[in-house]
């Protein structure tokens, strides 16, 4: 079957950084994509791995290891309002978008 | 610039009732259309996506239907709501010739109670 693996829950530090990781299982692979959701609200596009590597979009960063199956989204100097859930889902061979449940992050002052 | 409006925003309806939620896309043509339902706890799980009007596919066998009767309208419906249907629906499009290719735009997002 497929399957996307993130953690449910992260707790971090305002100013501090932090990295939400993916992992995936799915019947090819045709890009990768996090977003964000703040609670009540619908998701919003981050950023989007089709090749592997490093795709740096000012604070956040997404990193992709197609090898491995791989993906994170690193957050840097973290503000209070980057509190929100983060979504990683992977398109697979037959152009369907498979989801993760998301990762609650928690920003602490 | 292209905008998505869905709605009702919040609704609580009775078992059996029936159901519309509406979307609509300004500012593009021939969009991929696409229904979600978001359960605590789940991922994304789509239901139906739309490639032109009149063309629907359904993802998942369910109670729940849609129609696409114009280019940037997109109706999610149901006869006869269940328990099992209370949750958050979404609205997206997305550019493109490929579903799920390309970023996905969302609306705002309507929640359903069902008692």
């Amino acid at each position: 079957g497929q399957n996307i693996d993130q953690p449910t829950e992260m707790t971090a530090t305002e100013g501090a950084i932090v990295q939400i990781n993916c992992t995936y299982q799915t019947s090819g692979f045709n890009g990768l994509f996090w977003y964000q959701q703040h609670a009540g609200e619908a998701p919003t596009f981050l950023s989007y791995n089709v090749l592997d590597g490093l795709e740096e979009k000012g604070r956040f960063s997404s990193f992709l290891s197609r090898s491995k199956g791989y993906s994170y989204l690193l957050l840097k100097e973290l503000q209070m309002k980057d509190s929100a859930s983060y979504l990683c889902a992977v398109t697979d061979s037959n152009y369907q978008l498979i989801w993760g449940a998301g990762t609650k992050l928690i920003i602490k002052p | 610039s292209q905008t998505i409006h869905q709605w009702p925003a919040t609704l609580v309806q009775p078992v059996g009732s029936p159901l519309s939620l509406e979307c609509t896309v300004e500012g593009t043509s021939n969009p991929n259309l696409y229904w979600y339902r978001q359960a605590a706890g789940r991922g994304l799980q789509l239901l139906f996506y739309s490639v032109g009007i009149g063309q629907i596919s359904s993802e998942v066998p369910q109670n729940l239907s849609a129609s696409r009767p114009q280019d940037r309208q997109f109706i999610l419906s149901s006869k006869k709501l269940l328990l099992s249907d209370s949750g958050f629906y979404l609205c997206a499009w997305s550019a493109g010739a490929d579903p799920s290719t390309g970023e996905l735009f969302f609306g705002e997002g309507s929640r359903l109670t069902v008692l």
